[in-house]
């Protein structure tokens, strides 16, 4: 079982429509990135976030630490939101503190 | 501020072969990560760089080796390539460690082993 689980793996949304995306995890982590990457290979940070909410425009994420679960929601989405969403936690503890472990991605389709 | 650049962006290379990869961080950015990403396996974390130390190491093999320059710059190294070495290598930087701060990703450096 991979330590970094997200669903949905492939999404189509209509424009306009509230998506969301989650992520959970089985390590203890000391934070947790959310990751936008477009056809063409670049990688875009969303988020880094540790606990609570954060907000930018239209993207909001959330993290649940004791129930070791993330979610990316986008409202109001559009075509240009199309991309992976990549969810990747900082594992916490001794040893290999800091690493960071990626979820396989959700790929996100907005049809106009 | 200029952002991440790597070089080359693309190469081919044969089995056997050595491979140097290039990246120049933002201006003023001391950590710089590397990364593998395939088809089969995603992203996979292979190192981390910060003052010119390595602060974290993935689960690769001793074949994939990286060094920081004082000015930030970084490269990694990979020795007698395989096949499986095919893939995109990203690297990001970040004003502090990577794991607690927002990282800027690179183009990537696409690598082809025939």
């Amino acid at each position: 079982k991979n330590e970094v689980e997200q669903s949905p793996q492939n999404l189509t949304a209509q424009e306009g429509e509230f998506i969301t995306i989650n992520c959970s995890y089985s390590v203890g982590i000391s934070a947790l990135h959310w990751l936008q990457q477009h056809p063409g290979g670049g990688i875009v940070s969303l988020f880094m976030l540790s606990s609570g909410k954060k907000k930018h425009g239209r993207l909001i994420a959330t993290i649940n630490i004791q129930e070791k679960h993330s979610s990316l929601h986008i409202t109001a989405s559009h075509p240009r939101d199309s991309a992976v969403y990549i969810c990747a936690v900082a594992k916490g503890g001794e040893g290999s503190q800091g690493n960071l472990i990626f979820g396989k991605g959700t790929k996100l389709s907005v049809k106009p | 501020k200029a952002g991440v650049t790597q070089t080359p962006r693309y190469l081919i290379k044969t089995r056997g072969q050595q491979v140097t990869l290039s990246c120049s961080p933002i201006s003023g950015h001391r950590s710089v990560s590397w990364y593998q990403q395939t088809p089969g396996q995603g992203l996979q974390f292979l190192f981390e760089y910060f003052s010119e130390t390595q602060r974290n190491k993935g689960n690769f093999p001793g074949r994939f080796s990286g060094r920081q320059f004082s000015n930030s710059r970084s490269e990694m190294n990979v020795s007698t390539l395989e096949l499986g070495d095919s893939a995109l290598y990203l690297c990001a930087s970040s004003e502090h460690r990577a794991a607690y701060n927002e990282q800027f990703f690179g183009p990537g450096t696409r690598l082809t082993v025939l």
